[in-house]
């Protein structure tokens, strides 16, 4: 199994709380994403960063935020969680070579 | 954007049943890969293939990328296979992978 964690697993915050998720990988990969999954909707892409510093935005971005200083870490920040945030979150990682991409535990938000 | 569609939706089997799942995707891709997220919520890799066969014990995948689709065989299936399938193509950036919006199979003993 790829070496990615995940921390939170669950969380509980208010509406209007900020909240932030990591992703921590050991296996050196240069490219990180963070999903979201929702019933109805399956899995879509948040935000991913293709390098230390080099992020950008995915299909569904508004309202979070993402850092990377560091190649094993990928940080995933809702500034003011609302509840059409309450979701599961899934990071994943590749390299630049095929692409195949690894996905992290998960974590279950719930914004109440 | 590219579509990917799965089928079918749901599937319910006996153990030691054979099954087919299906996938149709709109455009050409250069990645394909097939999950398995298991009823604790991990999602698992079964195949990375953007084309021709493979085999891993019981399951087996082919895609045909010229006519886009990808099919996913499970053999003697196991209480263990329930789950949701999902088949995923990356996107054509290169960015970020569609999923389909899976096939639920469930075995009972």
């Amino acid at each position: 199994d790829a070496g990615i964690t995940q921390s939170p697993r669950h969380k509980v915050t208010e509406t209007g709380t900020p909240v932030t998720l990591r992703c921590h990988q050991t296996e050196n990969h240069r490219y990180m994403y963070w999903y979201r999954q929702d019933p109805g909707h399956g899995l879509r892409l948040i935000h991913y960063s293709y390098g230390v510093k080099d992020t950008d935005k995915g299909e569904v971005s508004d309202g979070y935020s993402v850092s990377r200083s560091k190649t094993e870490d990928f940080l995933l920040t809702l500034e003011s969680a609302t509840s059409s945030q309450t979701s599961v979150y899934f990071c994943a990682i590749s390299d630049p070579v095929d692409y195949e991409q690894y996905f992290g535990p998960g974590t279950r938000l719930t914004v109440t | 954007g590219i579509q990917v569609e799965q089928s079918p939706p749901d599937l319910i089997l006996q153990e030691g049943a054979n099954s087919t799942l299906r996938c149709n995707f709109s455009d050409s891709v250069n990645n394909l890969q097939w999950f398995h997220q298991n009823p604790w919520g991990q999602l698992i890799n079964l195949f990375y293939i953007p084309s021709g066969t493979k085999q891993n014990g019981r399951l087996s995948a082919t895609t045909v990328a010229t006519e886009r689709y990808s099919l996913l065989y499970i053999s003697s299936s196991q209480t263990t296979d329930s789950g949701v399938y999902f088949c995923a193509v990356l996107n054509q950036a290169g960015t970020a992978l569609i999923f389909g919006k899976g096939t639920t199979l469930s075995v009972s003993s």
